[in-house]
């Protein structure tokens, strides 16, 4: 099945730093979505972007679909940006499953 | 408006015990429903899927079932509890917009 793999596994920031959040995954997809997981569990979606670039506000993301990546920038980070981050994608063979990557676990402290 | 809920939040369960979670939503019709499982400090694993009444999709051979009795209701069940199900268990939901949408989750710790 498709892999997907995200970096860095772990990330701490100082307050008002910038990041590169990285995802790639090794086949063809229609679909890739980031989420943030706060510390209490909740997942919230911050991107649907199977390909392009999208912004909100200190977030965007691009996915190049050919080169099989996609970033994540957080921008002047806070410390309520903290929490773990997943990738998730959609095979082209697939029209109904979401496959996640492993995360990265930002920290940003004050 | 679109919401989703799960429950319990929380349960403490002991091994070989019986195991029900319920995910509904509210706000739409014929969604696509899923339940993920989340080990400590891990990512997410799809257990099961499904895209109408009835339809059930399983993506790991386990100790666990999943119905779907009403078209905006979505069951995890289990017959006897394992250690090894301890986790947290997500509910999800996609419509037209291609965007997965997550419960509140339910905590699970089997004892």
């Amino acid at each position: 099945g498709i892999q997907v793999e995200q970096s860095p596994p772990d990330l701490i920031l100082q307050e008002g730093a910038n990041s590169t959040l990285r995802c790639n995954f090794s086949d063809s997809v229609n679909n890739l979505q980031w989420f943030h997981q706060n510390p209490w569990g909740q997942l919230i979606n911050l991107f649907y972007i199977p390909s392009g670039t999208k912004q909100n506000g200190r977030l965007s993301a691009t996915t190049v679909a050919t080169e099989r990546y996609s970033l994540l920038y957080i921008s002047s980070s806070q410390t309520t940006d903290s929490g773990v981050y997943f990738c998730a994608v959609v095979p082209m063979d697939s029209s109904y499953k979401l496959i996640f990557g492993s995360g990265t676990r930002l920290l940003v402290r004050p | 408006s679109q919401t989703i809920h799960q429950w319990p939040a929380t349960l403490v369960q002991p091994v070989g015990s019986p195991l029900s979670l319920e995910c509904t939503v509210e706000g739409t019709s014929n969604p696509n429903l899923y339940w993920y499982r989340q080990a400590a400090g891990r990512g997410l694993q799809l257990l099961f899927y499904s895209v109408g009444i009835g339809q059930i999709s399983s993506e790991v051979p386990q100790n666990l079932s999943a119905s779907r009795p009403q078209d905006r209701q979505f069951i995890l069940s289990s017959k006897k509890l394992l250690l090894s199900d301890s986790g947290f268990y997500l509910c999800a939901w996609v419509a037209g917009a291609n965007v997965l949408t997550f419960g509140a989750g339910s905590r699970l710790t089997v004892l």
